[in-house]
């Protein structure tokens, strides 16, 4: 049981090249988010899907697309890669349990700079 | 979502108990407590969450006042490797497909 994977661990980009961030997790989860983590920020939720096929905004959607075709994948792609996205890529995932608390799992974290 | 304050920085000696305070004065009555911490450079992981009672699991132990407006997420003998940021969030439990509000935590350093 892996949990949740991410791919890859580092990237380093020229501006306005494109990239795709894969996450993927072997716990059957029906939700999975993108995250990314600046210094002295916290976490901020990029996109998350609540299941296969479905996708939604969070706080800081602009400059990201993302697809989840398969339950247990969740990409994240850069079409035109800004400086402003140099950040610490983190993917998680949850259950769906009405009327609980849904624990999230965390990936490794992908490395990105945006030069 | 409520609030939370918690210590920028705290130390605590190897093998110690380590006693973290958060602060949640606004907490509604449908929102939980949850712990998560991060390890330099890994994913935040999940430690513990709690309503009212206290909460205890093999990480850690979670103390939560009657007045619900403070809590104190304790490990009972602090390691090296619980050296981390630790961050004390509330949030209504049934939120799945909602964010976690990751404020700015504490960073609890372990030293032998």
């Amino acid at each position: 049981n892996a949990g949740v994977t991410q791919t890859p661990k580092f990237r380093v980009l020229k501006t306005g090249q494109s990239m795709t961030l894969l996450c993927a997790q072997d716990m059957n989860h029906e939700y999975m988010y993108w995250y990314r983590q600046d210094p002295g920020m916290g976490l901020r939720l990029i996109h998350y899907s609540v299941g296969e096929g479905t996708t939604a905004k969070g706080e800081v959607p602009d400059g990201y697309n993302v697809s989840r075709l398969k339950k247990q994948n969740f990409l994240l792609g850069l079409e035109s890669a800004a400086p402003s996205q140099t950040s610490v890529y983190f993917c998680a995932s949850s259950y769906q349990l009405a009327g609980s608390y849904n624990e999230q799992f965390f990936g490794p974290g992908t490395r990105l700079t945006v030069l | 979502d409520a609030k939370t304050t918690q210590p920028p920085s705290m130390d605590c000696a190897e093998g110690r108990a380590a006693n973290l305070p958060c602060n949640h004065s606004t907490i509604s009555g449908n929102e939980y407590v949850y712990w998560y911490r991060q390890i330099h450079s890994q994913g935040p992981q999940y430690i513990i969450h709690g309503l009212k009672n206290n909460e205890t699991n093999e990480m850690a132990s979670l103390i939560i006042t009657e007045d619900r407006k403070s809590s104190t997420l304790i490990l009972p003998h602090a390691t090296l490797r619980d050296t981390a940021v630790y961050y004390c969030i509330v949030r209504v439990g049934d939120q799945a497909g909602t964010a976690l509000i990751f404020g700015k935590g504490t960073t609890l350093s372990v030293s032998s």
